[in-house]
């Protein structure tokens, strides 16, 4: 079942510019993860945010967690036309599964 | 780190016909493997999930079956395909790290006529 949601569903902007994405879920998680996947392609892992951490930054890309309002958002700084992609938030709330949203649909316009 | 082997990459099949695709993981040992399916423009659906050989989990009634022959190998079959099963299928495997990070496979086409 899916968990998970993204918004906004797309997303479009001038390169250069910041991209904000944001994932809502459901129950109580171990960690929250940020994947992305290029047309046609598998998904590749981004970051992985654990409980009881509030924000963590990787390169251009920062993400924060809310445990209260059960919400994580995705920051890409200073966006580049191969950010182009689809990102999913995916939720760790069991050993062997993920639960995924249905993503967000980042076009970076040059 | 982990490399996942997926093939066909695609794969367009008539109703009725049968279906195998495969998925090898190289890397790591005693993975969790997964397969997903992945509708046009929307999230993953976990069809199947394996924590060992011969072990196999299933998520949703179906048309598919999964097997894992062994400890690297995790194939998704079908004896009769139906329309509904077209897709974009991806495997992903879990390593040893702890946190349930999946690495994916390129991911197969399947196209049903």
């Amino acid at each position: 079942s899916q968990q998970g949601e993204e918004d906004p569903q797309a997303l479009s902007i001038q390169e250069g510019e910041n991209a904000t994405m944001n994932c809502s879920y459901k129950t109580s998680i171990n960690n929250l993860q940020w994947y992305r996947q290029n047309s046609g392609r598998g998904l590749v892992h981004l970051i992985l945010i654990r409980s009881n951490e509030r924000e963590k930054h990787s390169g251009r890309l920062r993400v924060t967690l809310d445990t209260s309002k059960k919400s994580s958002s995705l920051l890409i700084t200073a966006s580049r036309a191969a950010d182009t992609a689809s990102y999913f938030c995916a939720t760790d709330a069991s050993n062997y599964q993920l639960i995924w949203g249905a993503g967000t649909k980042l076009i970076i316009k040059p | 780190s982990q490399t996942i082997h997926q093939w066909p990459a695609t794969l367009v099949q008539p109703v009725g016909s049968p279906l195998s695709l495969e998925c090898t993981v190289e890397g790591t040992s005693n993975p969790n493997l997964y397969w997903y399916r992945q509708a046009a423009g929307r999230g993953l659906q976990l069809l199947f999930y394996s924590v060992g050989i011969g072990q196999i989990s299933s998520e949703v009634p179906q048309n598919l079956s999964a097997s894992r022959p062994q400890d690297r190998q995790f194939i998704l079959s079908s004896k009769k395909l139906l329309l509904s099963d077209s897709g974009f299928y991806l495997c992903a495997s879990a390593g040893a790290s702890g946190a349930n990070v999946l690495t994916f496979g390129a991911g197969s086409r399947l196209t049903v006529l």
